[in-house]
């Protein structure tokens, strides 16, 4: 069965560093996710990505933060300079029909970012 | 805004036995989706369950359940006959109009033997 893959599954990075977090999403998706989640909060949402651009983002995905398609697989999450608060785990997710209510989003097994 | 509460950080449940889940949330919208996402350890979140709000009856799959009371605006998951397998974190989840799903703080769930 096609899955969401993620690249590393655990990130270390010093203060101030630059990460990416990569994502295989399901070959014939559409849309594209990432979430985080805080030890011992919530699953939040970031971003979503269709047709090369931003379709939705929250109040935490600032310009620190960045997606990319840079081709036919991969779907990135670029966090320019890190910050202790940015440890988390990272989700992404995917799902191949219009991103209106209802919509089934298959997730990766998340990256641990942790940040020293 | 939506939110979603899952008011049980953990639970246990003897295998082959009944247990049930809880999740409620808050909206003022009348049309939306909610889930029930399953993580196992070091594992991805798969799609248990889903439930249109539009729907009265009860979504089942095999032995998951689940028991949406609209007006009390609540969603819990039960799972019959408990396997070892079922041992996982458990997501629920707010779905309307947007794009981004809204997620509980999830219910760690162990099947003991």
């Amino acid at each position: 069965e096609p899955e969401v893959t993620q690249t590393p599954s655990h990130q270390v990075t010093q203060m101030g560093q630059e990460v990416i977090l990569r994502c295989v999403p399901i070959s014939n998706h559409l849309y594209f996710y990432w979430y985080r989640q805080i030890l011992g909060q919530k699953v939040e949402f970031l971003v979503s990505f269709y047709n090369n651009e931003i379709s939705e983002k929250s109040e935490i995905f600032d310009d620190q933060f960045s997606v990319e398609r840079p081709d036919g697989s991969n779907f990135t999450l670029k966090i320019r300079s890190t910050k202790l608060e940015d440890s988390a785990m990272y989700f992404c997710a995917s799902s191949g029909i219009a991103g209106g209510p209802g919509n089934i989003q298959y997730f990766g097994a998340g990256t641990r970012l942790s940040v020293l | 805004a939506q939110t979603v509460t899952q008011s049980q950080p953990e639970m246990s449940v003897q295998e082959a036995e009944t247990v049930t889940l809880s999740c409620t949330y808050d909206t003022s919208e009348n049309n939306y989706y909610l889930f029930w996402y399953k993580q196992p350890p070091s594992r991805q979140m798969i799609l248990v369950i889903r439930q249109e709000a539009y729907k009265q009856q009860n979504a089942t799959e095999n032995r998951f359940s689940v028991n949406f009371q609209k007006a009390a605006k609540s969603f819990s998951l039960k799972i019959s006959d408990s396997q070892l397998g079922d041992t996982a974190m458990y997501f629920c989840a707010f779905h309307r109009g947007t794009y981004k799903y809204i997620f509980g703080t999830g219910t760690r769930l162990k099947v003991l033997a």
